[in-house]
Formats: C-alpha cells, sequence, structure tokens
C-alpha cells in the first residue's frame, strides 16, 4: 500500500525568505511524485511532479521540489516565498505499476508573513 | 473556459434526501475522478473512471453510486444523505496514458451540508 506523510501541519515563514514543505512516501515499486496547492474555496492546482529523470523538477509558480529516493523524500522549497503563496499543499503518490489510485498526503498550510 | 465544472457549488439539504452532483470536463480526458474532502482537509478517493468503466471503487457506503454517461461526465447520486456525508466533493481528471503518470485536474469543489 502507498503513503503520504506530511508531518508539518502548518509552515511559517517570512516573505522574501526560502521555505520548504515536507513530505516522504512510501510506496511499491518506482513511485509517481506530486505536489498541488488548494486556495480557499477553490479546487487543487498542480504544481510539479517527478515521474523519473532529473531529481530536481521545477513546477508552477517558482516551486521546485527534489525527490530523493534513499530517504524517499520530495520536499517542496521555493528560494523567495511571497504573501500570495500562502495556501494549502498536498504531496501525493502513486505506485508505477498498473493502475494505482492516487494517495494524498494530510496537507500543510504554508503562511507567508509580510 | 471552465476545464472541470462541478454544480451545484453548494448543497444544503436533509438528512434523508437524494440528491446529486454533476461534473463535466472539456479537457478530453479518458479518467474521471470523485474525491471527498473532509472538514480536516483530509482528501481521499472515492471513485475513478476511465473510458467509462469503473476502475476504482474505494470503500464508500453503496448509497453513494457514480455514473458516468459519457468520458467528458462523471456524476454523483446520494442516497438517504448522513450528517456525516456533510463535506466538499471534489472531481477531478485526468488522461491516463501509458503510464499513468498524468497530472490530474480539479474542479472547484461542490459544498454539501447535510442538515
Amino acid at each position: 500500500a502507498q503513503s503520504v506523510a506530511q508531518p508539518e501541519d502548518q509552515v511559517n515563514v517570512a516573505e522574501g525568505n526560502p521555505l520548504t514543505v515536507k513530505c516522504t512516501y512510501s510506496v511499491s515499486g518506482n513511485p509517481y511524485l506530486f505536489w498541488y496547492v488548494q486556495y480557499p474555496n477553490r479546487g487543487l492546482q498542480f504544481l510539479l511532479k517527478y515521474i523519473t529523470g532529473d531529481n530536481l523538477v521545477k513546477g508552477s509558480y517558482g516551486f521546485e521540489a527534489e525527490f530523493n529516493k534513499s530517504q524517499t523524500s520530495f520536499h517542496l522549497k521555493k528560494p523567495s516565498a511571497l504573501v500570495s503563496d500562502s495556501a494549502l499543499y498536498f504531496c501525493a503518490v502513486r505506485s508505477n505499476t498498473g493502475f494505482q489510485k492516487l494517495v494524498f498526503g494530510t496537507g500543510t498550510r504554508l503562511l507567508v508573513s509580510p | 473556459d471552465t476545464a472541470v465544472s462541478q454544480t451545484p457549488k453548494y448543497l444544503v439539504t436533509q438528512m434523508g434526501n437524494d440528491k446529486s452532483i454533476k461534473c463535466e470536463q472539456n479537457l478530453g480526458h479518458d479518467t474521471m475522478y470523485w474525491y471527498k474532502q473532509d472538514s480536516k482537509k483530509f482528501l481521499k478517493i472515492m471513485f475513478s473512471y476511465n473510458n467509462k468503466e469503473l476502475i476504482i471503487n474505494e470503500t464508500v457506503p453503496n448509497r453513494f453510486s457514480p455514473k458516468s454517461p459519457d468520458k467528458a461526465h462523471l456524476n454523483l447520486h446520494i442516497n438517504s444523505l448522513e450528517l456525516g456525508d456533510s463535506a466538499v466533493y471534489f472531481c477531478a481528471s485526468s488522461q491516463m496514458g501509458r503510464g499513468g503518470y498524468n497530472e490530474q485536474f480539479f474542479g472547484p469543489g461542490t459544498r454539501l451540508t447535510v442538515l
């Protein structure tokens, strides 16, 4: 069975500072990893994904994530946070074997202060 | 130009009623999903259809019945609504592809409140 852990319910960062939102996963086979963002009263929006290849993945709005197979992690990062980045962030994983459902983490609320 | 649309956006109803939520996608995707997001924002898949065929059916009460009349539509019918059904329901779609690694596109959600 696959699972995702987002150990932090909330991350606080000042505008202009770098941010990291943590994600670790467990899956049989090789993982497909995703990050989504949810703004208040909205649906989830896709940010980026790792399928194969370069461990550093770049996505929308200046976000990037680093796949680390040995640590089974896929942390989301941004060099300089904006107040408008404040939202709920979800990490998700599925196995690359057969058709498997996408399993989401519990979400991390990012608060960027001015 | 909404990619994935859901109706209604809000649904308030009494316990025991039957209600439906509709979902349409204009992305040409072959796979659609229903998710439930509870009050703690935990997101869990309920159903998935690929080319109108049910491929994922999680442990969901049989009061919930999805119907896919065509690849662009996936509706959710709920019988005998209970208080615990109150949540936000999201529809999503994706193109399955050979590896199933394509991202999903989500609708705006339907907030269901059962009184």
